[in-house]
């Protein structure tokens, strides 16, 4: 399967911190894109990585991709109560989608 | 500029009824996806097409599930009969890019309860 899989499942955090969450996949990929899907706003495009780049910035943003290692982070700096979502890796030629991290910023 | 559009928003059936959803993709994107969501689980690509063209269909349950898309734009997404464990939200998403890479536009989806 080439399934993105997030890591942690969970994740709750004040606001103001920083949240980091890991994407692994296990076949080659040409880009490898996170969501984020809430009640409001339903599933939404944050950022794509291509696989010749190894850093991406988007405002509080930040996206690594490391392709030895098959893995990827995003980190939102700074958390915002709104921030509370469910965020998801999708890779491969398919967009298959992982389970998600569910991230809860407490205000 | 408008967004991708589904219709219903919600739909309660009950097991071996029939149940369609529409979708309306944004103007100009030549790729349409149907997704299905079971809660507290990622997004699983249903179909893909590619203007009118289907371009993958390999996790779609043929047996009872079709889709068509009738001249690249709109598109429907059936299933007949339905059953309990097809219960989920209905995504549909569209892209710009002619290829399965480009980034992709969310729908509300379609929350679909089967009893």
């Amino acid at each position: 399967s080439q399934q993105g899989e997030e890591d942690p499942q969970a994740l709750s955090i004040q606001e103001g911190e920083n949240a980091t969450m890991n994407c692994s996949y296990k076949t080659s990929i040409n880009n490898l894109q996170w969501y984020r899907q809430n009640s409001g706003r339903g599933l939404v495009h944050l950022i794509l990585i291509r696989s010749n780049e190894r850093e991406k910035h988007s405002g509080r943003l930040r996206v690594t991709l490391d392709t030895s290692k098959k893995s990827s982070s995003l980190l939102i700096t700074a958390s915002r109560a709104a921030d509370t979502a469910s965020y998801f890796c999708a890779t491969g030629n398919q967009f298959y989608f992982g389970t998600g991290t569910s991230l809860t910023v407490i205000p | 500029e408008a967004g991708v559009a589904q219709s219903p928003r919600y739909k309660i059936i009950e097991k071996r009824q029939s149940v369609a959803f529409w979708c309306n993709p944004i103007s100009g994107h030549a790729t349409l996806y149907w997704y299905q969501q079971i809660l507290g689980q990622g997004p699983k690509l249903l179909i893909q097409f590619q203007n009118n063209g289907v371009v993958d269909d390999s996790q779609l349950p043929k047996d009872r599930f079709s889709a068509e898309r009738l001249k690249g734009v709109d598109s429907t997404l059936k299933i007949q009969p339905a059953k309990l464990e097809d219960s989920a939200v209905y995504l549909c998403a569209s892209s710009f890019s002619g290829t399965p890479y480009g980034m992709q536009y969310f729908g509300p989806g379609t929350r679909l309860t089967v009893t």
